[in-house]
């Protein structure tokens, strides 16, 4: 079955506590991107990876790192967590940029 | 810069009505995609259509119809004969082929009661 799939579902932790949202997909797309989705705001995405090694910025990068060492996976991390990055996250891909993308079923954080 | 508006925040409608969900973007392009997904109560984010910017074609799917106008820059999505399993936030996207990156407008969550 075609999936994407991210771990953890749920996750509470306190500040300054280094965690890492894993993010993998079996469908073969080159594209992956992390959004994050807040009331009132819609979804942001945070990074996006065209291909192994590729990486860039989205919208709101601030405080989060990516990396894309193989095809599958591109994890989220966090190195220093704040409470204003309390929020659900998304893990998408597709095949190229412009095709639909696959979504997770979401992480809940919440930073105390 | 790509900005995607939904003015609607809330609609609640009663079984079998119709609905339209309106969508405005903005961008400087002239090649772009524009999508909209569906956000069940479940949490999950279903795919439901992408039309591309040379395609002004009316779009339907069963219950679902989209109207694309490039000349007033909008992309509104109708249920016709809306049914309880509708409700959900609805989100219309922007894509430019340029940046590959994705814009969402802030959702249109949609209450369909019997």
């Amino acid at each position: 079955e075609a999936q994407v799939t991210q771990n953890p579902r749920y996750l509470i932790t306190v500040t300054g506590k280094k965690l890492t949202v894993t993010c993998s997909q079996n469908m073969n797309h080159e594209y992956m991107s992390w959004y994050r989705q807040d009331p009132g705001l819609g979804l942001r995405q945070i990074y996006y990876s065209m291909n192994v090694e590729v990486t860039d910025k989205g919208d709101v990068p601030e405080g989060y790192k990516v990396s894309r060492k193989e095809k599958r996976n591109f994890p989220l991390i966090l190195e220093s967590p704040s409470p204003n990055q309390t929020s659900l996250y998304f893990c998408a891909s597709s095949e190229q940029g412009l095709r639909p993308q696959h979504f997770g079923d979401g992480t809940r954080l919440s930073i105390l | 810069a790509q900005k995607v508006t939904q003015a609607q925040t809330e609609i609640s409608v009663v079984e079998k009505e119709d609905v339209t969900l309106d969508c405005v973007y903005e961008t400087r392009d002239t090649t772009y995609y524009l999508f909209w997904y569906k956000q069940p109560p479940s949490g999950e984010l279903v795919f439901l259509i992408r039309r591309n910017s040379f395609d002004e074609q009316n779009e339907i799917s069963g219950r679902y119809s989209w109207n694309f106008q490039k000349s007033t820059s909008s992309f509104n999505f109708t249920i016709t004969a809306s049914q309880v399993v509708d409700s959900a936030v609805y989100f219309c996207a922007l894509m430019n082929t340029g940046f590959q990156k994705l814009v969402f407008g802030t959702g249109t969550r949609l209450l369909v009661s019997p």
